[in-house]
């Protein structure tokens, strides 16, 4: 049973059309994570989240954290072909000292 | 870079083989954790270290699996006595510890078993 939920599963879409990619818990997280991961290797960590409500912009990419510290979405503004890959959520429980990843979503941005 | 480096990237082994990875984690990281990640799902917690010490394991983890971090900087992975269902990519991560919860993955040992 996946504590993390994401969703879609797979998302493919046009170079320059926009797309979000949802993570849902029940459980509160202390943080949550993002990370994309390419075929063959490990995942990169894109951003970090801790403060209900918080907003991270990272170039065209757009991250919030839920206010109950539950849930969290991945925003991609006009997206490119590079941004291509397995999108992971991941949070963060001190108690547990230990990420429990959602399932992925897996986009393809096609030129 | 002196990111997360394992070795080796690639294992073929055969059934009732013994296998050894190995994980270098970033050098001031005192947290080093092990992961498994099967085709289509996402990484699954194995095991953790901080410094020497394991602090947790699985309860996915069999009694084939041992893992050892015997002077508090890199750590192995032991798998006896393998089998098909252990084929899967074996990922390392370190962290700061003290409240910091970012990790950083290594690139990961993919293990196949025939």
């Amino acid at each position: 049973t996946q504590l993390l939920e994401q969703s879609p599963q797979f998302l493919s879409i046009q170079e320059g059309e926009n797309l979000t990619v949802y993570c849902n818990s029940s459980s509160v997280f202390s943080s949550l994570q993002w990370y994309r991961q390419e075929p063959g290797e490990g995942p990169v960590l894109l951003v970090t989240v801790v403060t209900g409500g918080e907003v991270k912009k990272l170039k065209r990419l757009t991250f919030q954290f839920g206010d109950a510290r539950k849930d969290s979405s991945l925003h991609i503004t006009a997206a490119q072909p590079g941004d291509t890959g397995l999108y992971l959520c991941a949070g963060f429980r001190a108690a547990g000292n230990k990420l429990t990843f959602g399932g992925g979503t897996r986009v393809l941005v096609k030129p | 870079d002196t990111g997360v480096s394992q070795d080796p990237r690639h294992k073929i082994t055969k059934r009732g083989q013994n296998v050894t990875f190995r994980c270098d984690p970033i050098s001031e990281h005192n947290r080093l954790y092990w992961y498994r990640q099967t085709l289509g799902q996402g990484p699954e917690f194995l095991t953790y270290f901080q410094n020497e010490a394991q602090l947790e394991k699985s309860r996915l983890l069999s009694d084939r699996f041992s893992a050892e971090r015997p002077k508090g900087s890199f750590s192995t992975l032991e798998i006896q006595r393998t089998e098909q269902g252990d084929s899967a990519m074996y990922l390392c991560a370190s962290s700061l510890g003290a409240g910091r919860h970012e990790q950083y993955f290594g690139p990961g040992t993919r293990l196949t078993v025939t």
